[in-house]
């Protein structure tokens, strides 16, 4: 079945280096992609957006880029600090009322 | 207040006892959702609400999962007859329309079944 998928559980980085996020999905429909953020006994947080018309999306410290032709998602922090410390899930919008998550990066900053 | 509540946070019960957890969206939103997140795992879509529209109940996991959306607002995710697998944090979501929009979340609730 359709799913979405992340290429490494585990992520490991020194404060002060950049990030990168992958996730991988197999639905060419699915129009529309969320990163959330999810601190220890918290409920997952909006960190960006993008649209499928788009490839390049850039907020605070954050971009996100999507790779239709591949299917890719990536998230990529700049300058990661401890407090970015968290489980990050990709989620798409295949179907147009739901969305469907990946199982998460554990993303560990040392300082 | 300003982001979706859920209570309780915690909720210790035994098998076979029937639950419900609460969901108090933002105001204004129109869609609701409920996920279930099992330990280390994603989130699994349970049910969806939308205005007045029957609800999406695809996701449930067997007919003792049921929920309501009283009024627009309020929803209550029932759990009938407890097995231990029913363990797991359950989170309410909401966004102000459906579709493309993001949906945001309280801090769910952790249930565990003895």
């Amino acid at each position: 079945g359709e799913s979405v998928g992340l290429h490494l559980p585990t992520l490991s980085v020194q404060e002060g280096d950049n990030s990168i996020i992958n996730c991988a999905y197999s639905n060419s429909a699915s129009d529309y992609f969320i990163w959330y953020k999810q601190e220890s006994g918290k409920g997952p947080q909006f960190i960006i957006d993008i649209r499928s018309n788009m490839d390049k999306r850039q907020g605070q410290r954050v971009t996100v880029l999507l790779n239709k032709t591949v299917k890719h998602l990536s998230l990529q922090i700049a300058a990661t600090q401890p407090g970015d410390s968290a489980v990050y899930f990709c989620a798409e919008n295949k179907d147009f009322n739901k969305f469907y998550f990946g199982s998460g990066t554990k993303l560990n900053v040392k300082p | 207040g300003a982001g979706v509540s859920q209570s309780p946070s915690n909720k210790v019960t035994e098998k076979g006892k029937d639950v419900e957890l609460r969901c108090d969206p933002i105001s204004g939103h129109t869609a609701l959702y409920w996920y279930r997140q099992s330990l280390g795992q994603g989130l699994e879509f349970l049910i969806y609400f939308q205005g007045n529209s029957a609800p999406d109940k695809s996701g449930l996991p067997s007919d003792r999962f049921s929920a309501e959306r009283t009024g627009g607002s309020v929803s209550t995710l029932t759990i009938q007859r407890t097995q231990q697998e029913d363990s797991a944090v359950y989170l309410c979501a909401s966004s102000l329309v459906p579709g493309n929009q993001p949906q945001h979340f309280g801090d769910g609730t952790r249930l565990s079944i003895l």
